[in-house]
């Protein structure tokens, strides 16, 4: 089945550690984003690629980093600046970076800071 | 800057009735608006896309409407079931400063059906 896989699960990250959550499609979709959600905000846009080896910021990118050297994998990293990384993360895909197209997404990574 | 409202936030039904959920945004300039459902601790399940040229899609129980130029969308769950129990969220598609298409998500409302 075609679909979007995020891992792990679940995340716990020390202070002041890198961690790296994991985005793997194989929708053959040229689009990939990562999104941020906090308990009662909704999903923020931290980065998206529209197409290999290119990725923007997006509303809320400090702290983070990606890469995009495939078209099936869109790896974030949550680095020691990110001073709140406490939250549940969704990758999602779409068919193209352009309008008119149905947005897919994972089923989330939960990363905690202890 | 573009922002989605979601209203209410919790909505409680008893089981069989109909009910409507409410979506709206403050910029008429968009591609499309979908609705999407999430169940505690998982990500998001696509329901219905919306196009801004149309006025409405239906699958099923479902049915979703759009009025572009007054800036609201509804969710329409007909015959309410316990299974239907989510968290419904709406986002709109729109170009950014950027030139890349972004979507606004709403902050959701929370649905109980009651058996």
């Amino acid at each position: 089945d075609g679909g979007i896989t995020q891992s792990p699960k679940y995340l716990f990250r020390k202070e002041g550690q890198n961690v790296t959550l994991s985005c793997e499609q194989n929708l053959n979709h040229d689009a990939m984003y990562w999104y941020r959600q906090d308990p009662g905000q909704g999903l923020r846009l931290i980065y998206y690629s529209q197409i290999v080896n290119d990725f923007q910021k997006g509303d809320i990118a400090e702290g983070y980093s990606v890469s995009r050297e495939k078209k099936e994998s869109f790896p974030l990293t949550v680095t020691s600046a990110q001073k709140n990384p406490t939250a549940f993360y969704l990758c999602a895909s779409t068919p193209s970076g352009g309008p008119w197209t149905e947005a897919f997404f994972g089923q989330g990574t939960r990363l905690t800071v202890v | 800057k573009q922002e989605v409202t979601q209203i209410p936030a919790a909505l409680s039904v008893p089981e069989g009735e109909n009910l409507v959920l409410n979506c709206s945004f403050t910029d008429s300039a968009i591609y499309n608006l979908q609705w999407f459902r999430q169940d505690p601790g998982k990500g998001l399940t696509s329901l219905l896309l919306i196009q801004s040229s149309q006025r409405e899609q239906t699958s099923g129980r479902l049915n979703a409407s759009l009025d572009k130029s007054s800036g609201r969308s509804t969710l329409y769950i007909a015959a309410s079931q316990p299974g239907d129990s989510a968290t419904y969220l709406c986002a709109v598609s729109a170009i950014s400063n950027f030139g890349n298409e972004k979507l606004t998500f709403g902050t959701g409302t929370r649905l109980t059906i009651i058996p």
